[in-house]
């Protein structure tokens, strides 16, 4: 069974700091997104990863793949407020066309003034 | 707007009521998934259709719950004789296959959810 791991789980941080949020997953996938929630709110789609390697970089975030190191990071640079939410890792197995996520247990940002 | 969208957006209702919700999936997308969110966790895969057909459901689905999707569009989850454990996000998303760099991606676009709460 498909395992997906996120630490930390809360975060607290400065404005203006770097930190890094990390994925870990149990067996060999497909791809691998993250995605943003604000409270009470749905899911936003940040970055589709799909392959060993990859690197996408969106304004403040940047997150990475190694496939082999089963392992996803997101890169927060310069933390602003606007940042504050849960942010999920989630991977995907496809099986006979069925392209399910499999979640993360999240990550609650919260960015400090 | 065009996006996923869900109907009603909160729901409460008293233990062993039933309820239906709604999912309107991005139009001609024909992949639609149902996910379940409790309180502090990530979502957690219930169901998928491909057009009409429903083709996978997670052991979470008990045999309370039955979803469909009778022409392949709109979706229905239907929860019988609700328990408070039922109380939770339901969020629906839809996919369509677009071009990645060497494959097909199946990027799932998610609505805004309907949040359950059975007292």
């Amino acid at each position: 069974e498909l395992k997906v791991e996120q630490n930390p789980l809360f975060l607290s941080m400065q404005e203006g700091k770097n930190y890094t949020i990390y994925c870990n997953y149990s067996t060999t996938s497909d791809r691998l997104y993250w995605y943003r929630q604000d409270p009470g709110k749905s899911l936003e789609s940040l970055f589709v990863l799909l392959s060993n390697g990859a690197v996408k970089q969106e304004g403040r975030l940047m997150a990475s793949l190694d496939t082999k190191a089963r392992l996803s990071t997101l890169h927060i640079t310069a933390a602003v407020h606007d940042l504050s939410a849960t942010y999920f890792c989630a991977v995907v197995i496809s099986n006979f066309g069925n392209e399910k996520l499999t979640f993360g247990t999240g990550t609650r940002l919260t960015i400090i003034p | 707007d065009t996006g996923v969208s869900q109907d009603p957006r909160h729901k409460i209702t008293k233990r062993g009521q039933n309820v239906t919700f709604r999912c309107d999936p991005i139009s001609e997308h024909n992949r639609l998934y149902w996910y379940r969110q409790t309180l502090g966790q990530g979502p957690e895969f219930l169901t998928y259709f491909q057009n009409e057909a429903q083709l996978e459901k997670s052991r979470l689905l008990s045999d309370r719950f039955s979803a469909e999707r009778p022409k392949g569009s709109f979706s229905t989850l239907e929860i019988q004789r609700t328990e408070q454990g039922d109380s939770a996000m339901y969020l629906c998303a839809s996919s369509q296959g677009t071009s990645g760099t060497r494959r097909i991606v199946y990027e799932q676009y998610f609505g805004p959810g309907t949040r359950l709460t059975v007292t």
